[in-house]
């Protein structure tokens, strides 16, 4: 169960577009599309902004979506916003046999200047 | 209202056990798979463990097998995760969270959409 790799931060200008990648592995992001993504807030619970590579939970802005590549899965922001600073979190779930595997990311860290 | 709100943590000593509590609100809890996210201080998210809707099947990652237990009581509508064998290394924020609904063959996606607070969990002599 070896944790997704994300860059520790990433930044960009209010209204620019921020891309962070979530690399995984052939045996999870690879061959599974059940990636999610998640905001948090400093003292918050993390917030599910992106499920199943790309879809939008209701209330979640059309300014975030997703996308998936191989062993990598991406969140995109774009129009960006002083609120959209926060961590973002990916996970990836996966299937051996009768278990089942859950993987996050280090998180990235998202500045806007 | 819809809301996830846990309680039980606190201070134990190492090798200690320990309780958490997880009361649901404002949505049908049995039909929902629910896990247990934690979160040691100023690191990332780690996924603890899962149980389905009808609490027939349970998972665990590898780092808790054989220690915790995760169980519910859907008629108070409640969850639990019971902690033993405690190390350093569990002391976290635990968080409640509940699945979207999704699944696969029966086997959720694990994609959680409502979160509680979180408890904290410290373990130290």
């Amino acid at each position: 169960q070896s944790a997704l790799t994300q860059p520790p931060s990433a930044s960009g200008s209010p209204g620019q577009s921020v891309t962070i990648s979530c690399t995984g592995t052939i045996s999870d992001i690879g061959v599974y599309n059940y990636v999610s993504w998640y905001q948090q807030h400093p003292g918050k619970a993390p917030k599910l902004m992106i499920y199943e590579v790309s879809k939008r939970p209701s209330g979640v802005p059309d300014r975030f979506s997703g996308s998936k590549s191989g062993n990598t899965a991406s969140l995109i922001v774009s129009g960006l916003q002083a609120e959209d600073e926060a961590d973002y979190y990916c996970s990836c779930t996966s299937y051996e046999g009768s278990n089942n595997v859950v993987v996050f990311g280090g998180g990235t860290k998202l500045t806007v200047l | 209202e819809v809301q996830l709100l846990e309680s039980g943590g606190g201070l134990v000593q190492p090798g200690g056990s320990l309780r958490l509590s997880c009361a649901a609100s404002g949505f049908t809890f049995s039909n929902y798979a629910m896990g247990w996210v934690r979160q040691a201080p100023g690191k990332g998210l780690e996924w603890v463990s899962g149980i389905s809707g009808g609490a027939y099947s349970t998972y665990y990652a590898v780092s808790v097998k054989g220690r915790f237990t995760i169980s519910r009581d859907n008629s108070k509508n409640t969850l639990y995760l019971q902690m033993d064998s405690l190390r350093g290394d569990d002391t976290a924020v635990y968080y409640c969270a509940k699945d979207q609904g999704g699944a696969v063959a029966g086997r959720p996606y694990w994609s959680f959409d409502l979160w509680g607070r979180g408890t904290l969990v410290t373990v130290s002599s």
